[in-house]
C-alpha cells in the first residue's frame, strides 16, 4: 500500500515555463517527502515539508502541503532541461513510492 | 555526502541462479533498504533493516531473502531466479530510528535481466 499518489502521470513542458506536480497521500503524516529519478538511476531527495509547514522553498523549488486536503504540490518555477526526470512524493514509516509524473523540458 | 554503491549496474542471470546483489553504505546508518522498480507498479519494499542481523520484510518478500552481517553492507538473494524478477533493484539507507520518516539516500540501481 503506497502512500503517495502522484498528478500527472505525465507532463510536457517547454524551457522556461513553470512545472506543477501534485501529491496525495492517505494517513496521517509528521512529513512528506519529493524525491527525482533521472532515467534508469537511483532517487535523489529534494526538499522535505513538516507537516506544521505549508509552503517551502529550495532554489527553483516550492512545494506547499495542505494537510486538510492531504495533498502537496511541488512546482518547478523556470524549467530547464536538466530537469527531465521523474518526480516521487512520499511519506509513511516505511517510505512507499508510487509511480511518479514523468516530467520532459523539451529545449 | 552520503554514498550508497550497488555491486553491479547491470545483471544477466539464467533461471534457477543464486544471484547476490550487494549494496553498501559509508555513513554509518543504521537503516537500510531493497526496492525492486517496475514500469506501471513504482517502487515496492522488498526487505528493509534497521540494524545488523536484523531485517524485516516489506510488501514482497517472496522469492528472495536478506542479509545484514555488518552495518554498512546489506545483501539481497534471490535464492533460485526466475524470470518474473527481472527488473530494476534498488537499495536505500537512512539515519536510523525505527519507523522515523527520514530522508533516504539511494544506490545508482542494479538492472537485472533473468533469462
Amino acid at each position: 500500500s503506497q502512500q503517495g499518489e502522484e498528478d500527472p502521470q505525465a507532463l510536457s513542458i517547454q524551457e522556461g515555463e513553470n512545472a506543477t506536480m501534485n501529491c496525495s497521500y492517505k494517513t496521517s503524516i509528521n512529513n512528506l517527502q519529493w524525491y527525482r529519478q533521472n532515467s534508469g538511476r537511483g532517487l535523489v531527495h529534494l526538499i522535505l515539508i513538516r507537516s506544521n509547514e505549508r509552503e517551502k522553498h529550495s532554489g527553483r523549488l516550492r512545494v506547499t502541503l495542505d494537510t486538510s486536503k492531504k495533498s502537496s504540490s511541488l512546482l518547478i518555477t523556470a524549467s530547464r532541461a536538466a530537469d527531465t526526470a521523474s518526480y516521487f512524493c512520499t511519506s509513511g514509516s516505511r517510505l512507499t513510492f508510487g509511480e511518479g509524473t514523468q516530467l520532459t523540458v523539451n529545449p | 555526502d552520503v554514498k550508497v554503491t550497488q555491486s553491479s549496474r547491470y545483471l544477466v542471470k539464467r533461471t534457477g541462479e543464486k544471484v547476490f546483489l550487494e549494496c553498501v553504505q559509508d555513513m554509518d546508518h543504521e537503516n537500510m533498504f531493497w526496492y525492486r522498480q517496475d514500469p506501471g507498479l513504482g517502487l515496492r519494499l522488498i526487505y528493509f533493516s534497521y540494524d545488523v542481523k536484523m531485517k524485516e520484510k516489506g510488501d514482497i518478500p517472496e522469492g528472495y531473502s536478506v542479509s545484514r552481517e555488518k552495518k554498512e553492507r546489506f545483501s539481497l538473494i534471490l535464492e533460485s531466479a526466475s524470470t518474473n524478477q527481472t527488473s530494476m533493484y534498488l537499495c536505500a539507507s537512512s539515519l536510523g530510528g525505527v519507523g522515523r520518516q527520514e530522508t533516504q539516500y539511494f544506490g545508482p540501481g542494479t538492472r537485472l535481466l533473468v533469462l
